[in-house]
């Protein structure tokens, strides 16, 4: 089946300082991707969507100038947390929707995600 | 507002026995619903789905239904193994929009 990567897995960080987290398609092309976040035993959030080559879509509530989203080919799209702080530590997971061959279009397959600390 | 409800957060079953899982959703242009299987720090992966033209889909252990006019879905696992435990999540679309997760259902199976 078609494979998200995601790096890091895992990153410590102080107040203040800006995470990048990068989510890969290893196997077939994504034209969108999608950035969740999930809090303890609540559902995954739809942060954002990014198409190729274009501007992200950010869901209403999420701050588009302190979540930056570039998605610069079909198989790498970053989010980079800005002037980060211990309330947005939290489990963060990419998406990927494509036409993996033999997958299906309507399928997202995500990446492994990635707990950020912030201290 | 939830548009996706598992309104069971855990469920336990023995090795062997039937778990069903149980999704509503309040929106009825959804046409794509999709399960999906979580592990602790780990993205969710992709189980099985069902597009709204169908009301069954089997794939193995796992058999998805779907009632429309209910707006419920359901997810059987037949046997299930210890290894299924897990959260699982439903998921629902429209068209080629983004999935609406529900909150997830935390299923264990006891050996």
């Amino acid at each position: 089946g078609a494979v998200v990567s995601q790096h890091p897995s895992r990153v410590i960080c102080k107040s203040g300082t800006s995470v990048k987290i990068e989510c890969r398609s290893l196997d077939f092309q994504a034209t969108t991707m999608f950035w969740y976040r999930q809090f303890p035993k609540q559902s995954l959030m739809l942060m954002a969507t990014s198409n190729e080559g274009s501007k992200a879509t950010y869901e209403q509530g999420v701050e588009k100038d302190k979540f930056l989203i570039n998605h610069a080919s079909l198989t790498l799209s970053t989010l980079t947390v800005t002037s980060a702080h211990p309330e947005d530590s939290s489990f963060y997971i990419c998406s990927a929707r494509g036409d993996p061959s033999g997958g299906r279009q309507e399928t997202q397959y995500f990446g492994p995600g990635t707990r950020l600390l912030v201290l | 507002d939830q548009q996706v409800k598992q309104n069971s957060p855990s469920l336990s079953v023995q090795e062997g026995r039937i778990s069903i899982l149980n999704c509503d959703y309040t929106n009825s242009m959804f046409d794509y619903f999709l399960w999906y299987k979580k592990y602790p720090a780990e993205g969710p992966t992709f189980l099985i789905s069902i597009s709204s033209i169908k009301d069954k889909n089997e794939d193995g252990r796992f058999t998805v239904f779907l009632n429309k006019s209910a707006k419920h879905l359901s997810l059987h696992i037949v046997p299930s193994q210890p290894g299924d435990s897990a959260v699982y999540f439903c998921a629902a679309k429209t068209g080629a929009n983004n999935l609406f997760f529900g909150t997830g259902t935390r299923l264990t199976v006891i050996p």
